[in-house]
């Protein structure tokens, strides 16, 4: 079955400073991966997703990269502020109607 | 309803004894999903309804562990003769016509188990 790993595990960056996670796949059929952050003692939330058939998207301050050879994927944030503050689960899915495969997480603290 | 419902918030119980937890997904949501999270862990998959089927109960870590739908709505989760090791957070999350790649998943806010 799919795996997730996800790097670092935890990451600190000071205010305006950008943060960047990497995650990998083993499963090349993976198709999809979705990335969310959960606020601690809150649910996670859908922050942004990518489809293999794009190699990288953006929504504001956040952006996502997928190379589909080596099966890696990276979450971006540029000009961190504090309420970024949180927990980033990447994910894989393999086909539309599956479960989705969660990376370990990483805690991602914003220093004032 | 507006959310994804899961009751109880927290259930504190002894080892040994049997819990039910349950939970109630978006109005028309055809798949459910549980997921279990242990303190500072990440989301470890359990289980998949697609309506009242169960296709992929292959996260399940014990036959202590079993799930059940109804009439497409409400799921429950039964753990039996609870062990410490079963202590972390029940995550529900349901997706509109069971395909997370539209619009992902919704999670409800979880019950936070404590077996002592």
């Amino acid at each position: 079955g799919e795996n997730v790993e996800q790097h670092p595990s935890t990451l600190s960056v000071q205010e305006g400073d950008s943060a960047v996670i990497k995650c990998t796949y083993s499963d090349s059929a993976s198709n999809y991966f979705p990335w969310y952050k959960q606020e601690l003692g809150k649910r996670p939330q859908l922050i942004i997703d990518i489809r293999s058939n794009v190699g990288e998207k953006k929504d504001q301050r956040i952006a996502v990269t997928l190379n589909k050879t080596a099966k890696h994927f990276s979450l971006h944030i540029t000009e961190t502020q504090p309420e970024d503050s949180a927990v980033y689960f990447c994910a894989a899915l393999k086909t539309s109607y599956d479960k989705v495969i969660f990376g370990p997480g990483t805690s991602l603290s914003v220093i004032p | 309803g507006a959310g994804v419902s899961q009751s109880p918030s927290n259930k504190v119980t002894e080892k040994g004894k049997d819990v039910e937890l349950r939970c109630d997904p978006i109005s028309g949501h055809t798949a459910l999903y549980w997921y279990r999270q242990s303190l500072g862990q990440g989301l470890e998959f359990l289980i998949y309804f697609q309506g009242n089927s169960a296709p992929d109960k292959s996260g399940l870590p014990s036959d202590r562990f079993s799930a059940e739908r109804t009439g497409g709505s409400v799921s429950t989760l039964t753990i039996q003769r609870t062990q410490q090791e079963d202590s972390a957070v029940y995550l529900c999350a349901s997706s509109i016509d069971g395909r997370p790649t539209n619009y992902g998943y919704t999670f409800g806010s979880g019950t936070r188990l404590t077996v002592v």
